[in-house]
């Protein structure tokens, strides 16, 4: 998983608390990203960051916050968790955006009864 | 992992035979490709990339195909395997510094 590593792996919450999601990368590469992942979606991009400090909203960052203080790691937060964040979130690192391939993590499970 | 499959087409092999798996895209001014295998349970694995200036691109048991006439992408799969069983997605990059886009894409089933 090129050095991308997620945690938890697997995580069951209840309606209403917050949920904090981590990844960690050991490759030194500029942007991260959050996608989840559904049934009959694909990939859906959450948030990603271009750089420490520097994030940016995806089609689906409603209920979703970031925050990037070191390059290596990159926090996804449910403010307060909803069944409909039921999912399984991957993290994707690249050296730049657009035009170089993005490597992803093993994913996080994520549970809200 | 197993829930991603739900609701995909699904492409199914003879083992040794070869695997075609075909994506459209959407923006005719992407140029750099991507395809990925995501097994069940894992995250999507970079499998082959291919930038428009080129029609063909080779890798071990995998080739590309670029048609940006008609905005077409395929993977062709040689002797396909038990092991290549998976999704496998295809994605675009519409533009300099913008995030990639991801097909829903195609579940692969080898038949042994």
């Amino acid at each position: 998983d090129a050095g991308i590593t997620q945690s938890p792996r697997h995580k069951v919450t209840e309606t209403g608390t917050p949920v904090t999601l981590r990844c960690h990368q050991t490759e030194n590469h500029r942007y991260m990203y959050w996608y989840r992942q559904d049934p009959g979606h694909g990939l859906r991009l959450i948030h990603y960051s271009y750089g420490v400090k520097d994030t940016d909203k995806g089609e689906v960052s409603d209920g979703y916050s970031v925050s990037r203080s070191k390059t290596e790691d990159f926090l996804l937060t449910l403010e307060s968790a909803t069944s409909s964040q039921t999912s399984v979130y991957f993290c994707a690192i690249s050296e730049s955006s657009g035009q170089e391939t993005q490597y992803f993590g093993p994913g996080t499970r994520l549970l809200v009864l | 992992g197993e829930s991603v499959g739900l609701h995909l087409p699904t492409l199914s092999v003879q083992e040794g035979d070869n695997s075609i798996i075909n994506c459209a895209y959407s923006n005719s001014a992407s140029d750099y490709f991507i395809w990925y295998k995501q097994e069940s349970g894992k995250g999507p694995q970079f499998i082959i990339d291919i930038r428009s200036n080129m029609d063909k691109r080779q890798g071990q048991r995998v080739t590309v195909l670029l048609n940006k006439t008609v905005k077409h992408l395929s993977l062709q799969i040689a002797a396909t395997q038990p092991g290549d069983s998976a999704v496998y997605f295809c994605a675009e990059a519409p533009e300099r510094n913008t995030p990639l886009v991801f097909g829903k894409g195609t579940r692969l089933s080898v038949i042994a």
